[in-house]
């Protein structure tokens, strides 16, 4: 199946300063990406989709300008923690697919740890 | 709004035993159901789908019937291997325009662990 990496793969960073975590789709081109935060024992909540080349579409509740999207290329995304604090600290998940709409597979990436000190 | 409800773990089996993992929904429309697995440090993998009701998806022994009348999805393997040992998530794709059309929609994931 296609790959999709993430890096870093766990990054430590300390209260207010900001983190980028990069998705990467290895083998085909990813039109749209998703980005999920996953909680110990809990499910994938998903905070945003994007297109590439398009803003991101965030999730009820997700505070956009804390965590910034960005898409600018068919195999590239990015999620930005600005300012992070403790509470920010959590398993992040990104995921590509190939083309709109519900015909093509999701493929996800191992996922970042993040931990705010 | 949509959402599945999977049965808690942690479960843990002997070898060659039979494994059953709980899964239902709420959705609206015709929603697509799938079975992702999580082995440890790799990222979610598509074990299994179905796409309409009383179809059935099987990959690598698993099978689980999409069953309209229940909302259930439930995972099954006649005879697990150490292998097997990974966390297991049920998921839906919304199906009905608006804001759930095309998202995925999970459980909470069950950790499964094999003995053997």
């Amino acid at each position: 199946g296609a790959v999709v990496s993430q890096h870093p793969s766990w990054v430590i960073c300390k209260s207010g300063t900001s983190v980028k975590i990069e998705c990467r789709s290895l083998d085909f081109q990813a039109t749209t990406m998703f980005w999920y935060r996953q909680f110990p024992k809990q499910s994938l909540m998903l905070m945003a989709t994007s297109n590439e080349g398009s803003k991101a579409t965030y999730e009820q509740g997700v505070e956009k300008d804390k965590f910034l999207i960005n898409h600018a290329s068919l195999t590239l995304s990015t999620l930005t923690v600005t300012s992070a604090h403790p509470e920010d600290s959590s398993f992040y998940i990104c995921s590509a697919r190939a083309g709109g709409g519900g015909a093509y597979e999701q493929y996800f990436g191992p996922g970042t740890r993040l931990t705010v000190t | 709004g949509n959402s599945v409800t999977q049965m808690e773990g942690p479960v843990t089996l002997s070898e060659e035993a039979f494994l059953t993992i709980n899964c239902t929904y709420t959705a609206t429309g015709y929603p697509s159901l799938f079975w992702y697995v999580q082995y440890p440090g790799e990222g979610l993998q598509l074990l299994l789908k179905a796409t309409k009701a009383d179809d059935k998806g099987s990959n690598k022994g698993f099978e689980a019937t999409y069953r309209k009348e229940t909302t259930s999805f439930h995972l099954e393997k006649g005879s697990v291997q150490v292998s097997d040992s990974a966390v297991y998530f049920c998921a839906l794709r919304g199906s009905a325009s608006g804001t759930s059309y095309g998202k995925l929609t999970f459980g909470q994931g069950t950790i499964l662990t094999v003995h053997p």
